[in-house]
């Protein structure tokens, strides 16, 4: 069965740092994962996705996500972190037909100026 | 274009009471999906759909919860004798069509507090 951990409850960060949020995931073949923010009071937005092909993909408002399969992992990146970056961020991995979504417990962040 | 809308925003219940949540999703997105966000925790897939019928219900909790998409367009995830358990934000997503090469676009969600 697909499963997603994100071993990061909470992240602080300083604005301009970078950063890294990280997602392994449990899948039998190869996955389709995700990323996505929550912000409070909005519904979720898609950062980014990999479904093949090159293993370093990059999404939007600078993000990018990195595909190991050594490492079952889909870690998410960003060099240098602003304000509005502040929210939830969820790591998903596709079930095989795509249409069930497996969702991390998430990674609350916080950016500090 | 207008994204996805759910309503009510918020919904306080007692203990055995029914609920009807409402999703309106894009125009023209013929999926549709369900699922429930816990304090703390991701969303938890609960159904979708395809057109009218409902193609995977397999993340529905029990028989107290159902949900209906008669027209192929707004949905209604009905919940019968509500249990505190059941409080959490019940999240409404629309995709073009099935499968994860079509983004799936959420709504703000519906609060659900049972108490």
């Amino acid at each position: 069965a697909q499963s997603v951990t994100q071993p990061d409850i909470h992240i602080t960060v300083s604005e301009g740092a970078s950063l890294e949020l990280r997602c392994n995931y449990s899948y039998g073949a190869t996955p389709y994962l995700f990323w996505y923010v929550q912000s409070p009071g909005q519904g979720l937005q898609l950062l980014l996705k990999y479904f093949s092909g090159d293993t370093l993909v990059q999404g939007i408002k600078g993000f990018e996500a990195e595909f190991k399969r050594s490492q079952s992992s889909f870690n998410l990146r960003k060099p240098s972190v602003h304000w509005s970056d502040a929210a939830e961020y969820f790591c998903a991995v596709a079930s095989n037909t795509g249409n069930q979504f497996y969702f991390g417990t998430g990674t609350s962040l916080t950016v500090i100026p | 274009g207008a994204g996805v809308s759910q309503t009510p925003s918020n919904k306080v219940t007692e203990k055995g009471k029914y609920v009807e949540l409402r999703c309106d999703p894009i125009s023209g997105h013929t999926a549709l999906y369900w699922y429930r966000q816990s304090l703390g925790q991701g969303p938890e897939f609960l159904i979708y759909f395809q057109g009218t019928g409902a193609a995977d219900d397999s993340g529905l909790p029990n028989d107290r919860f159902f949900a209906v998409r008669p027209e192929g367009s707004v949905s209604t995830l009905k919940i019968q004798r509500t249990e505190r358990g059941d409080s959490a934000v019940y999240l409404c997503a629309s995709s073009l069509s099935s499968g994860p090469s079509h983004e799936q676009f959420f709504g703000p969600g519906t609060r659900l507090t049972v108490l």
